[in-house]
């Protein structure tokens, strides 16, 4: 079935690195556009970034620019987050989510998320 | 950027009832919204996509109207299942900004 599986969370120290990855499944999915998702505990969604379908643009959150990587192996069906200089306030669980379409702009499939905890 | 506000923040309500959720977007953006259903623990779930689409596979009781800057969830008939936060979301292609509202959390009256 269609499917978004993530690994790679867990617990770095303040200015950290950590690589988050995103396994995806039945669904072509070279042919889409995909996102990463936050939620930090007991908040609310915030958008991180998009890839589109062939990796050749990417966006960024103003919250993660410059400290963030997108990327995607379609060789692999897997979506990539590269987070450096983590801070506390990255702390969240992080969705990769699918895009509708190559970029509509909505999210028809989640993973379940994966917990990132930045601490000392 | 683009806010987005909902209301009611939290509502109670029975089975049954008929409930309406409110996002205000804080400049145009045409169609470009979609709401997500949340229960705790779990990942969101897209319901409606381009302010008033019906997902595949979502229940007919749900529907979404509005264009420009004023949008509506309503969930006609609530059932059991029903009770979760509800999330708007807003898109803008160029430059790409995706926004989230704050959340309506519904629960049992």
């Amino acid at each position: 079935q269609v499917q978004l599986v993530e690994s790679g969370g867990g617990v770095v120290q303040p200015g950290g690195s950590l690589r988050l990855s995103c396994a995806a499944s039945g669904f072509t999915f070279s042919s889409y556009g995909m996102h990463w998702v936050r939620q930090a505990p007991g908040k609310g969604l915030e958008w991180v970034a998009f890839i589109r379908y062939d990796g050749s643009n990417k966006y960024y959150a103003d919250s993660v620019k410059g400290r963030f990587t997108i990327s995607r192996d379609n060789s692999k069906n897997t979506l990539y987050l590269q987070m450096n200089s983590l801070r506390a306030e990255d702390t969240a669980v992080y969705y990769c989510a699918k895009d509708l379409g190559e970029l509509l702009g909505a999210f028809d499939i989640w993973g379940q998320g994966t917990m990132v905890t930045v601490s000392s | 950027a683009i806010q987005l506000t909902q209301s009611p923040s939290s509502l109670s309500a029975s089975v049954g009832d008929r409930v309406t959720i409110t996002c205000r977007a804080s400049q145009g953006i045409s169609s470009a919204l979609a709401w997500y259903q949340q229960k705790p623990g779990k990942a969101p779930k897209l319901l409606i996509y381009d302010a008033s689409s019906l997902e595949s596979g979502v229940p007919s009781r749900f529907s979404g109207s509005g264009s420009g800057t004023d949008f509506t969830l309503t969930i006609s008939s609530l059932q059991p299942e029903d009770f979760a936060t509800y999330y708007c979301q807003q898109f803008n292609s160029y430059p790409l900004r995706i926004t989230f509202g704050p959340g309506t959390k519904v629960d049992i009256k």
